[in-house]
């Protein structure tokens, strides 16, 4: 089946740092790749739709300086989180849209950021 | 406006009983419906999928019930096991469309 790898699972970087994570799918290639935030004990909250080779489309309210999101291939979509803040903390996640609607989003597993 | 509701932010169930979990919907163009489960700190993961041709979908323990004319689907699952404690998004779509995501609803399947 389709697998998306997210990297890296956990990361802690201090105030003011840059930090990139990668979303990778293995075995199938991604037009369009999502990039989702999750509170503590909250919902997925789509953050930008990432499409290859194009700019990323962002959410109402998510800063698109802050969040810069790369897609430059059909397999890779990178998100980095610039100028990291201890309020930008928390769990980001990945999912990519494979060629048909079958089994919808493959999810990647997820990284726990913590800005200290 | 939100497309996709799941009004019960959360949920308790009986180890043995049937967990039901509910998912409405506002946009009549939206024609394949998705399940999928969440363990914390991990990404979600498909559980089950429905086409809005058929009104039911099984697979094993889980089984999918579509109602078009009410616009409202809902996830069966019997009998509920501990493992099945997690976070349940339902998610649509229509024709070429990315899918929409409901907030979730957590389910407690108390032993």
């Amino acid at each position: 089946g389709a697998v998306v790898s997210q990297h890296p699972s956990r990361v802690i970087c201090k105030s003011g740092t840059s930090v990139k994570i990668e979303c990778r799918s293995l075995d199938f290639q991604a037009t369009t790749m999502f990039w989702y935030r999750q509170f503590p004990k909250q919902s997925l909250m789509l953050m930008a739709t990432s499409n290859e080779g194009s700019k990323a489309t962002y959410e109402q309210g998510v800063e698109k300086d802050k969040f810069l999101i790369n897609h430059a291939s059909l397999t890779l979509s990178t998100l980095t989180v610039t100028s990291a803040h201890p309020e930008d903390s928390s769990f980001y996640i990945c999912s990519a849209r494979g060629p048909g609607r079958g089994n919808g989003y493959t999810f990647g597993s997820g990284t726990r950021l913590t800005v200290v | 406006d939100q497309q996709v509701k799941q009004n019960s932010p959360s949920l308790s169930v009986q180890e043995g009983r049937i967990s039901i979990l509910n998912c409405d919907y506002t946009n009549s163009m939206f024609d394949y419906f998705l399940w999928y489960k969440k363990y914390p700190a991990e990404g979600p993961t498909f559980l089950i999928s429905i086409s809005s041709i058929k009104d039911k979908n099984e697979d094993g323990r889980f089984t999918v019930f579509l109602n078009k004319s009410a616009k409202h689907l809902s996830l069966h699952i019997v009998p509920s096991q501990p493992g099945d404690s997690a976070v349940y998004f339902c998610a649509a779509s229509a024709p070429g469309q990315n899918f929409v995501f409901g907030p979730g609803t957590r389910l407690s399947v108390l032993p």
